[in-house]
């Protein structure tokens, strides 16, 4: 049973328009949740976060929003560039114990079209 | 600063054959985990460490093993590697009071 959920494998977008990458999550203990980037052969990479007490962080082009009544989050990119095609992963943090385990989503590739 | 680094980066095993990952971080970290990642699947937590001398089962532990003799090092091992293992493996670290993880590049294993 996947507690955190990335429903849409793979999004393609325009240079310059926004992209929006969508995650849903099943657990009411998590309370921090982070966006990971990933290119081929590397490692995931941070990109932003944001705690349950915040609706929005933003960063640059990137802002993540939290819609704690619907368990829903999302990324969005604007305006989006051909740099930012990799895999967006989204990680959800729980409190219930010291080790603060990150809980992944599938992931969503996002291709940028020049 | 080099930061989180894995291996090898790649290898094939065969079937039945034992392995063991290296992971060592130069941050002074004090939490380390293991991942899998799989198409379709994401990262999922396979062991994971609180501290030098403990370590701890993740989400899918069955077939591996973990050791972190000392703080920089994080070891996963398969005793007896089958198919099912093929996979990306990364391994993260995290310091006290944060949230996110720095993460290595990735090992990733073949089973034949």
């Amino acid at each position: 049973d996947q507690q955190v959920k990335q429903n849409s494998p793979s999004l393609s977008v325009q240079e310059g328009r926004i992209s929006i990458l969508n995650c849903d999550y099943t657990n009411s203990m998590f309370d921090y949740f982070l966006w990971y980037k990933k290119y081929p052969a590397e490692g995931p990479t941070f990109l932003i976060s944001i705690s349950s007490i915040k609706d929005k962080n933003e960063d640059g082009r990137f802002t993540v929003f939290l819609n704690k009544s619907a368990k829903h989050l999302s990324l969005h990119i604007v305006p989006s560039q051909p740099g930012d095609s990799a895999v967006y992963f989204c990680a959800a943090s729980d409190n219930s114990g010291s080790a603060r385990q990150l809980t992944f989503g599938s992931g969503t590739q996002l291709t940028v079209l020049p | 600063n080099a930061g989180v680094t894995q291996t090898p980066k790649f290898r094939v095993l065969k079937t039945g054959q034992s392995m063991t990952l290296l992971c060592a971080q130069d941050m002074n970290h004090e939490y380390m985990y293991w991942y899998r990642q799989d198409p379709g699947m994401g990262l999922r937590l396979i062991h994971y460490s609180v501290g030098e001398g403990t370590t701890a089962k993740g989400e899918v532990p069955d077939g591996y093993n973990v050791s972190r003799l000392k703080k920089q090092n994080f070891l996963l091992g398969l005793e007896s590697a089958a198919p099912s293992q093929t996979s990306v493996y990364f391994c993260a670290s995290r310091r006290t009071g944060a949230y996110g993880y720095t993460f290595g590049s990735g090992t990733r294993l073949t089973v034949v």
